[in-house]
Formats: C-alpha cells, structure tokens, sequence
C-alpha cells in the first residue's frame, strides 16, 4: 500500500514541451513537497502546499507552477521544457503541527525527467 | 542560515565492518536533525530523526546515530554492514521557519565490498 505516489516514473520529451508530474499520499498528511535532485544527487526542495496553500516557493523559474487540488495531491506542471529541467523530481509528504514531526517528510518515488 | 555538509562523497567498506557517516551542521539553536537513505533508483527512507532528548538515537535496518552539539555534527553508525546498506545517504537539517522544509547535504556513497 503505496504512501506517497507519483506518476510518471520516467518521463521522456522534448525542449519546448509542457509536462505534468503528479504526486498523491495517503498518509493523511496536510503538508506536501517538490523536490528537485539533481544529476549530482543534490537536493533541493521547490514548493510546499499546506492545506492547499502555498507556503514555500523557492527560486524556480515561473515555468513551473504546482496546484493542489486538495491535501492529498500535489501536481507539478512545467511549461516550455529545457535542456537544464532534467533530473528527478521527488514529491514528499509531512504533518504540519507537531514540534519536531513537523519534519519528518516522507517521500515518493521519483520520476526521472529527461529533456533532450 | 541552516547548511549541512556530508565531507564524504564516497566510502568503501568490507561487508561485516563498521561504518561511519558523517554529517556536520550550521545552525544556531537546537536542530531537527534526519537520516535517509536512497537506494539506486529509489525515493528516500527515512532511517532516524533527532528532535531533542537522548542524543543517542536508533533508526531502521540496525543504523544508529549520536548528535554532538558541541561539535556540531549528528554522524550515523552501523556496527556491522551488510551488502545490501549500498545506497546513497542523505543527512538533513529542518529549517527553523515556518516553512517546514529540510535542507539536505550533499550525500555519501557507500560502497560494500563483498
């Protein structure tokens, strides 16, 4: 029983075009992440939605823009793909409210995006 | 601002031996400090986490870690390897704002020779 899933897990296009991610948990959590891992293996979180709401938007070019239809999905949509946007992007999960837990995210699987 | 710094890129032990990551931190007041692990090809696993109390903490899969706040450095230990720990791991800082995010290092390879 999957807890935080994500779709595609490859994802294969070409420069220009606009693709989505999606990303869904059944944690029950209210707190979800994009994170961007790089061909460096370097981390690096984009966005948080807690409860829906916007809380963390980090320097991403505004080609990318997240929408949470409710606190169990967070979608990735990108626009105009480059070259530069390859790498895997992880979707995490987390419950907001407790000192310390707050914290402990959970993440998805990955999918590796290649732009060629 | 929270940084984390791995200084290991890779480690090579024998299965069987003792491991040692390291991880340091910068960060001015207690930190929430995290340990995961990604195998090839997958998310990241959560191993163990250090809120406050014991600074002695046990995770998963036998690894364990002790966070020394005078050294600023929270290391992960695993008395004896086996070859399936192959993987690369990740520490973690949570940032102390409102945001809830992890400021992760740059991560250690390890590799386990047969």
């Amino acid at each position: 029983d999957t807890a935080v899933s994500q779709t595609p897990k490859y994802l294969v296009t070409q420069m220009g075009n606009d693709k989505s991610i999606k990303c869904e948990q059944n944690l029950g959590h209210d707190t979800m992440y994009w994170y961007k891992q790089d061909s460096k293996k370097f981390l690096k979180i984009m966005f948080s939605y807690n409860n829906k709401e916007l809380i963390i938007n980090e320097t991403v070019p505004n080609r990318f823009s997240p929408k949470s239809p409710d606190k169990a999905h967070l979608n990735l949509h990108i626009n105009s793909l480059e070259l530069g946007d390859s790498a895997v992007y992880f979707c995490a999960s987390s419950q907001v409210g407790t000192v310390g837990l707050s914290y402990e995210q959970y993440f998805g699987p990955g999918t590796r995006l290649t732009v060629t | 601002a929270q940084s984390v710094t791995q200084p290991d890129i890779h480690i090579t032990v024998s299965e069987g031996a003792s491991l040692e990551l390291r991880c340091n931190y910068s960060y001015g007041a207690t930190p929430y400090l995290f340990w995961y692990v990604q195998s090839p090809g997958q998310g990241l696993q959560l191993l163990l986490k250090y809120f406050s109390g014991d600074t002695l903490v046990q995770g998963i899969k036998g690894f364990e870690a002790e966070f020394k706040r005078s050294q600023s450095s929270f290391n992960l230990r695993k008395p004896s390897v086996h070859w399936s720990d192959a993987a690369e791991y990740f520490c973690a800082v949570g940032a102390r704002d409102s945001s809830y995010k992890l400021i992760f290092g740059s991560g250690t390879r390890l590799l386990v020779r047969p």
